[in-house]
């Protein structure tokens, strides 16, 4: 079995100040893991993933992630935060044969002017 | 032009009906998704599908019946609708692998009254 732990339902955060939106999992397997973005009113879009190699995964839009086996995290960081980012955030596992996925519980990223 | 289209946007009825949410990808993905997202946001699995054969079928109520005409076809029909029934549909598709991101659709916010 697997989880996903999000501990953080919400964070505010004034805008270009740096964020860092929080990742546990739990599995018996190898893992894969992916962080979502979900903008008001529209589906999840991919953020970023980690599959292997080096451990730290960036987006195009300048978040970033660290995955730590030993503390089987994979963090969200960004160093300055746009109003634009004000999304709702989710962690996401993929393991198994048939690609099941967990997601995380969410995290609402509210970036205050 | 849309990767996962789900129709329709926006659904309002009355308990006791029946209701069909359709959904279609052109991405030519062999695997299609039902998503259910409660008040909180909470996303959880409902059905997945590969090349038309059920895969994942979660604790879901029989009242819910998904079908796949085609692997690029998922339609989600919902029999007897209850209050609790009300929440954010969401259709996905992906291709059959554990290291690729899932698409997802604008979703279908259903309302029962």
């Amino acid at each position: 079995a697997q989880s996903v732990t999000q501990l953080d339902s919400q964070v505010p955060v004034f805008e270009e100040a740096p964020v860092e939106l929080r990742c546990n999992y739990s599995s018996s397997v190898s893992v894969y893991l992916f962080w979502y973005v979900q903008y008001p009113n529209q589906g999840l879009q991919l953020l970023l993933k980690y599959l292997s190699g080096s451990t730290l995964v960036e987006s195009i839009n300048g978040f970033e992630a660290e995955f730590n086996k030993s503390q089987t995290s994979f963090h969200l960081r960004k160093p300055s935060v746009h109003i634009s980012d004000t999304a709702e955030y989710f962690c996401a596992v993929h393991s198994g044969g048939y690609q099941k996925v967990t997601f995380g519980t969410g995290t609402k990223l509210q970036v205050i002017p | 032009d849309t990767a996962v289209s789900q129709t329709p946007k926006y659904l309002v009825t009355q308990m006791g009906n029946d209701k069909s949410i359709k959904c279609e990808q052109n991405l030519g993905h062999d695997t299609m998704y039902w998503y259910k997202q409660d008040s909180k946001k909470f996303l959880k699995i409902m059905f997945s599908y590969n090349n038309k054969e059920l895969i994942i079928n979660e604790t879901v109520p029989n009242r819910f019946s998904p079908k796949s005409p085609d692997k690029a076809h998922l339609n989600l029909h919902i029999n007897s609708l209850e209050l609790g029934d009300s929440a954010v549909y969401f259709c996905a598709s992906s291709q059959r692998s554990v290291r690729t991101e899932a698409f997802f659709g604008q979703g279908t916010r259903l309302t029962v009254v």
